[in-house]
């Protein structure tokens, strides 16, 4: 699977809008780019996925490049809650999740 | 559906003994996987099954771990003989192979091992 850059930290406040960047320059086609977050002691958590069109869910909007090199996943309204470690994955169909080191968010109040 | 359950939370062992975790997942879903992650890591694949099927294993896990799937239901993870280097959280996840699109995988809360 081809791999994800991420900034390792980024820093919000609370009730302002979030965008984490993901950049995979070697996508392929059918590489799909999950989001997972993962709280402190807890297992990690689908937040969104998407192939090639822009994709909005309850938790977040998942903004695609029109070259599909990179992505941002934007958290509309942050609240302390959402900070976590934010991991941008690769996978092609069927495969495994291959977790890289992730954005350490923190919200501030 | 009380989601991916894992048994025990936490396990304290001394070197050398063996321990086994257990995984029981999303009653409908046909694949598990199974993963450690160490402090300030992201979470490393170790293997997966497809229903009773194991069909990947990770370079990384050496002989002294075994996994099983006996009836495709839940899972169990062995680690014989272990080291103060298998101290980690251990992660079980399922998925519904439904044979097109993106899968979103349900993870456990894991379960934390110290080897002392």
């Amino acid at each position: 699977d081809a791999k994800t850059t991420q900034p390792n930290s980024m820093e919000s406040n609370e009730e302002e809008p979030v965008h984490l960047p993901c950049n995979h320059s070697t996508i392929s086609g059918t590489d799909y780019i999950h989001w997972y977050r993962q709280l402190p002691s807890q297992g990690p958590e689908y937040v969104i996925h998407g192939l090639t069109s822009n994709v909005n869910n309850r938790m977040a909007s998942l903004a695609i490049a029109e070259d599909r090199k990179s992505s941002t996943l934007i958290l509309h309204r942050a609240t302390l809650r959402d900070a976590a470690v934010y991991y941008c994955i690769l996978s092609k169909y069927g495969n495994k999740l291959v977790f890289g080191a992730g954005t350490i968010l923190r919200v501030k109040s | 559906d009380t989601g991916v359950s894992q048994n025990p939370r936490h396990k304290i062992t001394k070197r050398g003994q063996n321990v086994t975790f257990r995984c029981d997942p999303i009653s409908e879903h046909n694949r598990l996987y199974w993963y450690r992650q160490t402090l300030g890591q992201g979470p490393e694949f170790l293997t997966y099954f497809q229903n009773e099927a194991q069909l990947e294993k990770s370079r990384l896990l050496s002989d002294r771990f075994s996994a099983e799937r006996p009836k495709g239901s839940f899972s169990t993870l062995e680690i014989q003989r272990t080291e103060q280097g298998d101290s980690a959280m251990y992660l079980c996840a399922s998925t519904l192979d439904v044979g097109s699109g993106g899968t979103e995988a349900f993870f456990g809360q894991g379960t934390r091992l110290t080897v002392v």
